[in-house]
């Protein structure tokens, strides 16, 4: 089973700050893999990012998703009021799907 | 636009079968090149892969659960049903249903189901 490790835990910033969520994985991940999400709290995870590095729909464009191999990195590049939530990586590989543990963003 | 609407007990008991139904509208879970997936989060934790499946009746699970769940498809009810027997109070979570284009990631969620599993 491929793990994925999410750094950091936490990341506090202001809004209007730039944030770097990254995701490790156990051994390498096809792009076309890599998913990442954003959940507020009681509502369900949306799609931000899949094939590592191409937005959903309706995605504003601070978001944006890199990497490869091992490592991949989702980057907001100015924080919202809207963007402090938990955001998840996900892999599909090997006819499964595993997700991190999850990186929260908080308000410092 | 697709909806996904998860349903079924708010409780169920230790040792007993857990059974949810996911009901899809605004498209057909007969469409060719999607696949219909449970995940679960239990309270304050992350995220958690059941299993998923395709129109065909292809299944797929976490090998961590896949001795212990069902799922099947309706496609005269346009419904997902999930099984998951012998519970215990470590399957207490939120169930979501989502849909996945071509097994790669879940594009629409249902809004998830708190399951609690206590006597």
């Amino acid at each position: 089973e491929i793990v994925l490790t999410q750094s950091p835990g936490t990341l506090s910033l202001s809004p209007g700050e730039r944030a770097t969520l990254s995701c490790r994985a156990s051994q390498s991940v096809s792009s076309s893999y890599l998913a990442w999400y954003q959940q507020i709290p009681g509502q369900a995870p949306r799609l931000l990012i899949y094939g590592a590095s191409s937005r959903a729909t309706g995605i504003p464009d601070r978001f944006s998703g890199s990497g490869s191999g091992t490592d991949f990195t989702l980057t907001i590049g100015r924080l919202e009021p809207e963007d402090f939530a938990v955001y998840y990586c996900q892999q599909c590989g090997s006819s499964t799907y595993t997700f991190g543990q999850g990186t929260k963003v908080e308000i410092k | 636009q697709l909806q996904l609407q998860e349903s079924g007990p708010g409780l169920v008991k230790p040792s007993e079968t857990l059974s949810l139904t996911c009901t899809v509208s605004g498209g057909s879970i007969s469409s060719s090149g999607y696949y219909w997936g449970w995940i679960r989060q239990p309270p304050g934790k992350g995220l958690d892969w059941i299993g998923s499946i395709y129109s065909s009746g292809s299944t797929y699970f976490n090998p961590s659960l896949k001795t212990r769940v069902t799922i099947s498809v309706d496609m005269s009810k346009n419904q997902i049903s999930l099984t998951l027997s012998s519970v215990t109070a470590a399957d207490t979570a939120v169930y979501y249903c989502a849909r996945s284009p071509d097994w790669y990631y879940f594009d629409f969620w249902g809004q998830g189901t708190l399951v609690t599993v206590s006597s």
